[in-house]
């Protein structure tokens, strides 16, 4: 069964320290890779999200990812975090042929220490 | 431009019960798909509509049941509550089934006593 495992459950990090949080699915088939973001008692706000094209992808609030085809990866990361980026992070594809369910990691805890 | 919206915001219910969420999708989107969200865990796919049928279905059992209506508005009904259907239940909408990146509402909290 495809999957995604995002192998860290917390990631505690200093303030405007870099950060990289991991994530790696199961198929090497065609895929879609987003990575959302959850604050506390909200819903899932889209980061970012690779469909095709350049593997470096840029998102809001300073993120940008990976797609690492070979090592079936797409990290997170950024260089300075912020006491404002305390949230869950998820990961979460789409595999082909359908492309229609999206598959979730158990998600990271981003936790920022001042 | 009009985001997600979803209702209620929370709901308590008793076991046996019956519930119906409500999502609306945002402007120009013609697909919604249903998540549930078990705490302290990553959502888990229900089902999805595109153009008022369901295009496609998690493992979930046939008393989560749902429909989408002609403003692509949709709903989730959930028959005979169970304790383990305590859960966030996300609405996401996007434009198209397949791939696209799905917008998704703040959640409707359920809880089963």
């Amino acid at each position: 069964a495809q999957s995604v495992t995002q192998l860290d459950s917390q990631v505690p990090v200093f303030e405007e320290a870099p950060v990289e949080l991991r994530c790696n699915y199961s198929s090497s088939v065609s895929v879609y890779l987003f990575w959302y973001v959850q604050y506390p008692n909200q819903g899932l706000q889209l980061l970012l999200k690779y469909l095709s094209g350049s593997t470096l992808v840029k998102g809001i609030n300073g993120f940008e990812a990976e797609f690492n085809k070979s090592q079936t990866s797409f990290h997170l990361r950024k260089p300075s975090v912020h006491i404002s980026d305390t949230a869950e992070y998820f990961c979460a594809v789409t595999f082909a042929p359908s492309n229609y369910q999206l598959i979730w990691g158990a998600g990271t805890k981003l936790i920022i220490k001042p | 431009e009009t985001g997600v919206t979803q209702s209620p915001t929370h709901l308590i219910k008793t076991r046996g019960q019956q519930v119906t969420l409500r999502c609306s999708s945002q402007s120009g989107h013609n697909t919604v798909s249903w998540y549930q969200q078990a705490l302290g865990q990553g959502p888990q796919f229900i089902f999805q509509y595109y153009r008022e049928e369901e295009n496609g279905r998690g493992n979930f059992p046939p008393r989560f049941s749902g429909l989408q209506f002609p403003n692509y508005s949709s709903e989730l009904n959930v028959n005979a509550l169970e304790l383990d259907d305590s859960a966030l239940y996300l609405c996401a909408s996007s434009w198209g089934p397949r791939g696209d990146t799905q917008y998704f509402g703040p959640g409707t909290r359920l809880t089963v006593l």
